[in-house]
């Protein structure tokens, strides 16, 4: 069974702090993509992570996929109000294309 | 362009009963992909259509099943409902045009079986 490990469950924090969110593997991904979920919708797109210790920068966002491409990690710098939601991770596996293997979610809550 | 949508958004069903949900994908995408969301479990692959033919399944019971027209939209349906079914069912669409196959989601169907 592939599992995607994500880490915290749960994060509540202050305005302003910074927090990183992990997802870890056994397996290697050929992608690993980052989604945002707002309750009652569906998980947006944040960004997709192709190379081994490649790193993406999204505004205060940044991402890190592992050189092995089994873990991936989301740093958010000084973060918002705005940035509160459910955090996914999902990655796919090398043949296995329109499957995407979810982590279990991170809910983060920015306090103003 | 478009996004994913997904029809209907809330349906409440009752045990036993049997329910079909819509999905029409971004246009020029040809793969859509079904997901089940659940507080317990997260997000779980469902399965996966490419030009109408069923390319990857899940884990699920051939309760729930599939398919993809020749417009690349696509159904799911699930037979004898259970209390267990209920959760946010999601689709996603994918240009499959390159090995990281981003993939697009719907705003969901919330199914309630009572």
């Amino acid at each position: 069974t592939q599992l995607l490990e994500q880490s915290p469950q749960f994060l509540s924090i202050q305005e302003g702090e910074n927090l990183t969110v992990y997802c870890n593997s056994s397996s290697v991904f050929s992608s690993l993509q980052w989604y945002r979920q707002e309750p009652g919708e569906g998980p947006v797109l944040l960004v997709t992570v192709v190379t081994g210790g490649e790193v993406k920068k999204l505004k205060r966002l940044t991402f890190q996929f592992g050189d092995a491409r089994k873990d991936s990690s989301l740093h958010i710098t000084a973060a918002q109000p705005g940035d509160t939601g459910l955090y996914l991770c999902a990655g796919i596996t090398s043949g296995n294309t329109g499957k995407l293997i979810f982590g279990q979610g991170t809910t983060l809550q920015v306090k103003p | 362009k478009a996004g994913v949508t997904q029809t209907p958004r809330y349906l409440i069903k009752t045990r036993g009963q049997q329910v079909t949900l819509s999905c029409s994908p971004i246009s020029g995408h040809r793969s859509v992909s079904w997901y089940q969301q659940t507080p317990g479990q997260g997000l779980q692959f469902l399965f996966e259509y490419f030009s109408e033919t069923q390319r990857n399944k899940g884990n699920f019971p051939g309760r729930f099943s599939g398919r993809q027209f020749s417009n690349s939209r696509s159904e799911m349906n699930v037979s004898t409902l259970e209390l267990g079914d209920s959760a946010l069912y999601l689709c996603a669409s994918s240009l499959q045009i390159s090995s990281y196959n981003e993939q697009f989601f719907g705003p969901g169907t919330r199914l309630t079986v009572l």
